[in-house]
């Protein structure tokens, strides 16, 4: 079947420092593959996406490859700030189908 | 933003009592989609619809139905809610074809007591 693990939160990082949510999936066929960020009390955003294997996705200081190899879509960004806080969903549509599949959410919170 | 509104935004309410919660859309797109939101397991899908009267179950569609009698509407009921249906409850729109990248509304969240 499809499934998205991401790595266990919460995450609490200083400012500054370098951000990895990790994020692997497991689909038949090429799914393509999302990040999407819920702030505080509201919906979930698009942070990026990739559709296919090697594409790198970015957005906002924010950047994800999709690597077939290792079923992997690692979000990274070099310099978080404390408007990042946030809960960091990892998602995937599997090829044909209408359908996100959502891993369980990392919360990320930076402190000044 | 995608137009998509919810309503409620906030409802109690008590266990056994019929609950209906409200996505509208002003975008025109074909797939519409309810989902919860749980502490540890991410979403879930509930229903989704891919035109007026065509909806489907999701993985978690026990003890709820949806109607789409219209394009911009997509209907959630709880028949007779229980406490496990205390969440948060999204709605999410894609248009037809593509990546299935989906635009979602501002939630609704239903307490059942």
């Amino acid at each position: 079947g499809n499934s998205v693990t991401q790595m266990e939160g919460p995450v609490t990082l200083s400012e500054e420092a370098f951000l990895t949510i990790n994020c692997t999936y497991t689909a038949t066929g090429y799914p393509s593959l999302f990040w999407y960020v819920q702030y505080p009390g509201e919906g979930l955003q698009l942070l990026l996406k990739a559709t296919k294997a090697d594409d790198k996705g970015s957005n906002k200081g924010f950047e994800a490859t999709y690597r077939k190899e290792t079923t992997s879509f690692h979000l990274e960004k070099g310099s978080v700030q404390v408007s990042d806080s946030a809960v960091y969903f990892c998602a995937l549509s599997p090829p044909g189908a209408q359908k996100l599949v959502f891993g369980q959410g990392t919360r990320l919170t930076i402190n000044p | 933003d995608a137009g998509i509104t919810q309503s409620p935004r906030h409802k109690v309410t008590e266990t056994g009592t019929p609950v209906t919660l409200r996505c509208h859309q002003t975008e025109n797109h074909r797939y519409m989609y309810w989902y919860r939101q749980d502490p540890g397991h991410g979403l879930r899908l509930i229903h989704y619809s891919y035109g007026v009267k065509d909806t489907d179950k999701g993985e978690v569609s026990d003890g709820y139905s949806v109607s789409r009698s219209k394009t911009e509407d997509f209907l959630l009921t709880l028949e007779s809610a229980t406490s496990s249906q205390t969440s948060v409850y999204f709605c999410a729109i894609s248009s037809s074809g593509g990546d299935n990248e989906q635009f979602f509304g501002p939630g609704t969240r239903l307490t059942v007591l």
